[in-house]
């Protein structure tokens, strides 16, 4: 059974820093690209950052981009999140999420994200 | 950045009866669209992708449709368990792809 498991959220002050943590389990983690997403109270959902599988490739959303850093431990199924500068609106749940390719005709494809954890809140403080 | 519009908002209705969700892009997304299906204190569930395929696992009952910029899913005769908000995802541009701001189906 394919899991994943984030930790790290917590309560944190405006300008901190916070390091959450997404462990796989039941798949050959690094054979696939890892993604994080994050929901806002009230609001929905908004993708964050994603990775290669050897971590050679990130990609990021503008609004977190030179603050949050994502990273990756085969060898320890892990994915990380370190996030940087936190501000108001970085309050949310996080969640981490297996990207899953889709080959459509024609050698053309996509990935969706097919597995996602139960996510770890954030929650920064003025 | 393609705009993913869900309509309607919150959709009120019995169990037993059929759901008919939208959502409609702001330009061509092809078949790359997927949906899922989301419980509070709980991560997404995919239930559809290629706009039309069922994931592993899922029930009949869900089905999806569409292509270019309109899509639709629809639940044949709605389950306690179905009750949820339903968010779709493009992902035609796959960086970052861009998520509908949901449909909550909540029980009449």
């Amino acid at each position: 059974e394919v899991q994943l498991v984030e930790s790290g959220g917590g309560l944190v002050q405006l300008g901190g820093s916070l390091r959450l943590s997404c462990v796989g389990s039941g798949f050959t983690f690094g054979a696939y690209w890892m993604s994080w997403a994050r929901q806002p109270p009230g609001k929905g959902l908004e993708w964050v950052a994603k990775i290669s599988k050897d971590g050679s490739e990130t990609y990021y959303v503008d609004s977190v981009k030179g603050r949050f850093t994502i990273s990756r431990d085969n060898a320890n199924k892990s994915l990380y999140l370190q996030m940087n500068s936190l501000r108001d609106d970085d309050t949310a749940v996080f969640y981490c999420a297996r990207e899953w390719w889709v080959e459509y005709n024609h050698g053309s494809g996509t990935y969706y994200p097919d597995y996602w954890g139960q996510g770890t809140l954030v929650t920064v403080s003025s | 950045e393609i705009v993913l519009t869900q309509s309607p908002a919150t959709l009120s209705l019995s169990p037993g009866e059929r759901a008919t969700l939208s959502c409609r892009a702001s330009q061509s997304v092809s078949s790359y669209l997927a949906w899922y299906q989301k419980k509070p204190g709980q991560g997404p569930r995919l239930l559809i992708y290629e706009a039309s395929n069922r994931a592993t696992g899922i029930p009949a009952r869900f089905s999806g449709s569409g292509s270019g910029t309109d899509f639709t899913l629809i639940i044949n005769s709605l389950e306690l368990e179905d009750f949820a908000v339903y968010y779709c995802l493009q992902r035609i541009t796959w960086h970052p792809g861009t998520f509908g701001q949901g449909t909550k189906v909540e029980i009449k």
